[in-house]
């Protein structure tokens, strides 16, 4: 069945360094891509999305590009923040129906 | 802005009780959802919902029910509470030609 696979955490950084997380993604069809944040107590809210290869999405300095050749849609973000803590979700969803990896653990120190 | 609202953001529940989550959006969204998020296992899809009266099992339909009697609400009902629904529950929805997910704050069910 449709799987995504995302890095391991928890990942632990130093405010204003270079966050990448990994995500792989079976091919089966035509996915579209997510990631979606988690901020502590609360739902999961849509960070960013691409629809097609070789499209990137971004939000909020955060970047992820949809590469099929490598089946991949790293998340990335060149200086992080305190704020950006959270829990990080890569998804893939097809026809109504999505998949999540099981969520990477950022946390952020001043 | 869409909105996904749960009926409960705490509930304390006994083993054997009947459950009931509501979760309500506002948005006209024909799909909605329910998973359950576990640390360790991700979020999981126990039902979901393409239109009024129509559900269809997830991955991990197994004690549940739903009810979608209304576009805009879909209920998850665990018929016979037990421990290992101890979990965090979350409501989702989405339009029908885009997969982005619209979630809600989300319930956290222990059942004791």
């Amino acid at each position: 069945g449709d799987s995504v696979t995302q890095m391991e955490g928890p990942v632990t950084l130093s405010e204003e360094a270079f966050l990448t997380i990994n995500c792989t993604y079976t091919a089966t069809g035509y996915p579209s891509l997510f990631w979606y944040v988690q901020y502590p107590g609360e739902g999961l809210q849509l960070l960013l999305k691409a629809t097609k290869a070789d499209d990137k999405g971004s939000n909020k300095g955060f970047e992820a590009t949809y590469r099929k050749e490598t089946t991949s849609f790293h998340l990335e973000k060149g200086s992080v923040q305190v704020s950006d803590s959270a829990v990080y979700f890569c998804a893939r969803a097809n026809a109504g129906k999505s998949t999540f990896g099981d969520g990477t653990t950022l946390t952020v120190k001043p | 802005d869409v909105k996904v609202t749960q009926s409960s953001r705490y509930l304390v529940k006994r083993t054997g009780e009947k459950v009931f989550l509501e979760c309500v959006q506002d948005m006209d969204h024909e799909n909605m959802f329910w998973y359950r998020q576990d640390p360790g296992l991700g979020l999981r899809l126990i039902y979901f919902s393409y239109d009024v009266k129509m559900k269809e099992k997830g991955d991990i339909p197994e004690g549940y029910s739903v009810s979608r009697e209304k576009k805009e609400r879909f209920s998850l009902i665990l018929e016979s509470a037990s421990t290992n629904q101890t979990s965090m529950y979350l409501c989702a929805s989405s339009p029908p030609i885009d997969d982005t997910q619209y979630f809600g704050p989300g319930t956290r069910l222990t059942v004791l």
